[in-house]
């Protein structure tokens, strides 16, 4: 069975503060990585696919970093917002068609 | 486009009994899945489909079934409900059929409560 462990479980920090988070992956037999945010009481929705070692891909605040040799990949918020409250998923994909999700990483911005 | 549809939002079963949750999705998307969500345990793959009449098993597979007759349609069939089967369902769908390579589009979900 192949591990994704994401870290912190949750995260709680004022507007404006910049966070970041950790998704752990086996670094053997690494295809591609998917960061998904996800609202209460709404579907997932894509932030980035990385799949090249080394990786860094961009979407306004937020940001992620993609380490495939020792198998992590860094979400990281500047200026925290309280619109940015969601929880975080990372997506493992490694060698098949099967994508192996992490529990997320659940942020609450306080204004 | 509607993207991707899921039917019906809300049902209670009893055990033992069957019934089909409905997925569709309007994007000619090749790749389709089918998740369960469970309180700390994220999502786990029930079933997935690389295209029409490919289907093939995820993590936790046992108690359901699926088929892949048409491009834009995925039903998730449970044949026998159990309470272990309680959880919030969603479908995802991406372009290519190798899942691994586009991001996914997930539905809305089904939460569905086995009596």
């Amino acid at each position: 069975i192949l591990n994704v462990e994401q870290s912190p479980q949750s995260l709680h920090v004022q507007e404006g503060d910049s966070t970041n988070f950790t998704c752990s992956f086996p670094s053997s037999n690494f295809y591609a990585l998917h960061w998904y945010r996800w609202e209460t009481a709404k579907s997932p929705e894509a932030l980035f696919v990385m799949t090249l070692n080394g990786d860094e891909k961009k979407k306004g605040r937020i940001s992620a970093t993609l380490n495939t040799k020792e198998g992590y990949s860094y979400l990281y918020i500047k200026g925290s917002q309280p619109e940015d409250s969601a929880t975080y998923l990372c997506a493992f994909i490694p060698n098949t068609d099967k994508l192996i999700f992490g529990t997320g990483t659940r942020l609450q911005v306080f204004p | 486009n509607a993207g991707v549809t899921q039917t019906p939002k809300f049902q209670v079963l009893k055990t033992g009994q069957s019934m089909t949750l409905q997925c569709a999705q309007d994007m000619n998307h090749e790749y389709m899945s089918w998740y369960r969500q469970d309180p700390g345990m994220g999502l786990r793959l029930i079933h997935y489909s690389v295209g029409a009449g490919i289907t093939d098993q995820g993590e936790v597979p046992n108690g359901y079934n699926v088929s892949r007759s048409t491009t834009e349609d995925f039903p998730l069939r449970l044949l026998s409900a159990a309470p272990s089967q309680t959880s919030v369902y969603f479908c995802a769908s991406s372009y290519s059929n190798r899942g691994s390579t586009d991001t996914q589009y997930f539905g809305p979900g089904t939460r569905l409560t086995v009596l």
